[in-house]
């Protein structure tokens, strides 16, 4: 079974209005991550947390928040959406106790905002 | 700050052809270097990494060595085939605390039979 669950997995929304994409590990990782994707950038980091009630920004925040209430679920929200937020959205969880800092991604949520 | 450079963003080959894919990256210390394989409608998902100087990774007849002397970790393999036809990223992540990855801006490699 799938450690790293998204829903929903496609997202058509309207410009101004809100969207929450979610995120569930079954991992038992501390750390878990948003991330979005667009040709000719690769992943970048959105938000990130290291375990429940916190979260970080990462490298692109701007247009967004996130929530983390358990160490199992992690929220990325667009409060007031645009187009240029139309992209594919990946979450992923890790364990920096580990050596190596190994990540595993869900299978994405594409997101359209017209 | 920290970055990773992928140079080709498209390689089309045939079946038994060689693969390199060049990735160059800009770090202080000894970062752990990935390449992450992703499949069409997947998230992507570790290949292999490395954490040392010289050190050789490697899976499914895919290799990399870490080379800090010129900050390269370039993806290779002898014999490619079809169902290798994917997007490859290069990433990089520092032990510990956050342990971000950083990513390049991936590789979609196409191999026709």
């Amino acid at each position: 079974e799938a450690a790293v669950t998204q829903s929903p997995r496609n997202k058509v929304a309207v410009t101004g209005g809100k969207v929450t994409l979610s995120c569930n590990q079954t991992n038992n990782h501390n750390n878990m991550y948003w991330y979005r994707q667009d040709t000719g950038h690769g992943l970048r980091l959105i938000h990130y947390s290291y375990g429940a009630g916190s979260t970080e920004k990462g490298d692109i925040p701007d247009g967004y928040k996130a929530s983390r209430p358990s160490q199992e679920n992690f929220s990325l929200i667009l409060e007031l959406a645009t187009p240029s937020q139309t992209s594919v959205y990946f979450c992923a969880s890790g364990d920096a106790r580990g050596s190596y800092a190994e990540q595993f991604f869900g299978p994405g949520t594409r997101l359209t905002v017209l | 700050g920290d970055s990773v450079t992928q140079t080709e963003g498209q390689v089309a080959l045939s079946e038994e052809d060689f693969l390199t894919i060049h990735c160059n990256y800009s770090a202080s210390g000894y970062p752990t270097l990935f390449w992450y394989v992703q499949y069409p409608g997947e998230g992507p998902q570790l290949l292999f990494r490395a954490s040392r100087d010289k050190e050789k990774g490697s899976s499914r007849g895919f290799e990399a060595t870490y080379d800090k002397g010129t900050t390269s970790f370039h993806l290779r393999k002898a014999s490619v085939q079809e169902s290798d036809s994917a997007v490859y990223y290069c990433a990089l992540s520092h032990q510990g605390g956050s342990a971000k990855l950083i990513f390049g801006e991936g590789t979609k490699l196409t191999v026709s039979s």
